[in-house]
């Protein structure tokens, strides 16, 4: 059971905005920056989205991040074909000694 | 291009320890930008950080993991470590070395920028 909630699964056609939701609580979200990862099938997870919504070099500006309260969405805008993978939120938590922790993940279907 | 592989063991035994290396090559294990983790994914499901490691020795451990684990850095090899303790079938997953860009210090803000391709290790008799 993660400690960030993601919905297990979404869906889009090619061309449409999609938006994954990642919920928390303050001592994680709430307080600290939110990062997105994409993992294609197979591969290793990939930075998508770091601190507040930058992008590295080669990841288009079709993707952005927000972050309301204890709460981070991942927008998709432009939906392709090559985005259909699962994507993971992650965030620092303030408990204990601090721990990273990472959402569930959501599997992106483009239909 | 930096480039992390990890190696070691696929199998081990219920109760035995885990052992996993992680050797980085294109960039040196060295920089005082960067910390060098340790995560895992079990077979479908999501992520877990296990752990991470500064090249001068510092180390920051998962509270549900910590005393399970031990995280190493050998700088003159360009390599980390991990080991994991009295290993159960719940400890089977995929493990990822990674490298974590430091914003000031270890903690909010950091984030993993490569990661190495992953090693699947199950625990079973």
């Amino acid at each position: 059971q993660s400690v960030l909630t993601q919905p297990p699964s979404a869906s889009g056609t090619p061309g449409q905005r999609v938006t994954i939701s990642c919920s928390g609580s303050r001592s994680n979200i709430g307080n600290n920056y939110v990062h997105w990862y994409q993992q294609l099938p197979g591969t290793a997870p990939k930075v998508l989205i770091y601190q507040r919504n930058q992008r590295p070099s080669g990841v288009p500006a079709r993707f952005s991040g927000s972050k309301s309260g204890s709460s981070a969405s991942l927008a998709i805008s432009g939906l392709r074909s090559e985005d259909e993978a699962v994507y993971y939120c992650a965030t620092w938590d303030d408990r204990l000694s601090g721990f990273w922790v990472f959402g569930g993940g959501t599997k992106l279907t483009v239909l | 291009q930096l480039h992390l592989q990890e190696s070691g063991p696929g199998l081990v035994k219920p109760s035995e320890t885990l052992s996993l290396t992680c050797t980085v090559s294109g960039g040196s294990i060295s920089s005082g930008s960067y910390y060098w983790g340790w995560l895992r994914q079990p077979p479908g499901k999501g992520l877990e950080w296990i752990g991470s490691i500064f090249y001068r020795g510092s180390t920051y451990y998962n509270p549900s993991l910590k005393s399970r684990v031990t995280i190493s850095v050998d700088t003159s090899k360009n390599q980390f470590s991990l080991e994991l303790r009295s290993v159960t079938a719940a400890d089977t997953a995929v493990y990822y070395c990674a490298r974590l860009v430091a914003v000031a210090g270890h903690g909010d803000g950091d984030y993993f920028d490569y990661w190495g391709q992953g090693t699947l290790v199950t625990v079973s008799s």
